[in-house]
């Protein structure tokens, strides 16, 4: 998974605190999608991204989580006022374009731990 | 992860045939993948099968498809340690490109 890059691999936080989540796609992708694994559980559809633009959020909680890719640079998961139940690992994974015969390829995620 | 359902667990003697079973229940999905994930990493793609395939093969690793029951199997020749992950089955979603995923299987390749 060298493709896709994403940091920090661990992160703490305290409860009221922010946290952001970088992902870099793999070289020549611009499509971004995030995903969240609770313990013990498969992984959920957050958002899903392309530069500059939203396509669709409707995985992502309404409050306090945002997205972005901006023209230069990572995509970036923040998520503000941090509660335990935010503890989980979150996995970005990109595609060269979307559509069903485009695979995702996933990074090794952010291990988020929340105290 | 509601829609597509897994075994959670298989355990398997090493050079012994495993086979991971999922099922699915959205009958638009046109492709059905196969993630590994070893512990602390993240998902590594190993298969995916369109649909109109009953099966696909990848040196030892064999997909099945059976799209009237919505039943997807993957089978591993030759089963050994390294194999031990936990392996998850995924769909497309309606939307085309998020990705359903299931709980997972916990396979256990044991001397």
């Amino acid at each position: 998974n060298a493709g896709v890059m994403q940091n920090p691999r661990h992160l703490v936080r305290r409860r009221g605190q922010e946290a952001r989540l970088r992902c870099s796609p793999m070289k020549g992708h611009s499509h971004v999608y995030w995903y969240r694994q609770l313990p013990e559980e498969g992984l959920k559809f957050m958002v899903y991204l392309q530069k500059e633009n939203i396509i669709d959020e409707s995985g992502m909680p309404k409050e306090r989580f945002s997205a972005e890719f901006p023209k230069e640079g990572p995509s970036i998961l923040r998520i503000q006022q941090v509660v335990r139940g935010d503890s989980a690992a979150y996995f970005c994974a990109s595609s060269p374009t979307t559509g069903e015969s485009q695979p995702q390829h996933f990074g090794d995620g952010t291990r988020l731990s929340i105290l | 992860g509601e829609d597509v359902e897994q075994s959670l667990f298989l355990s398997v003697r090493e050079g012994d045939s495993s086979v991971i079973n999922c099922t699915y229940t959205d009958s638009s999905s046109t492709y059905l993948y196969w993630y590994k994930q070893e512990p602390g990493a993240g998902l590594q793609l190993l298969t995916y099968i369109f649909s109109n395939m009953d099966m696909k093969q990848d040196q030892r690793l064999t997909v099945l498809l059976n799209k009237k029951d919505k039943h997807l199997s993957l089978r591993i020749a030759d089963t050994q340690t390294g194999d031990s992950a936990i392996y998850f089955c995924a769909e497309n979603s309606n939307s085309g490109y998020a990705l359903n995923f299931g709980k997972g299987t916990s396979l256990l390749v044991t001397p």
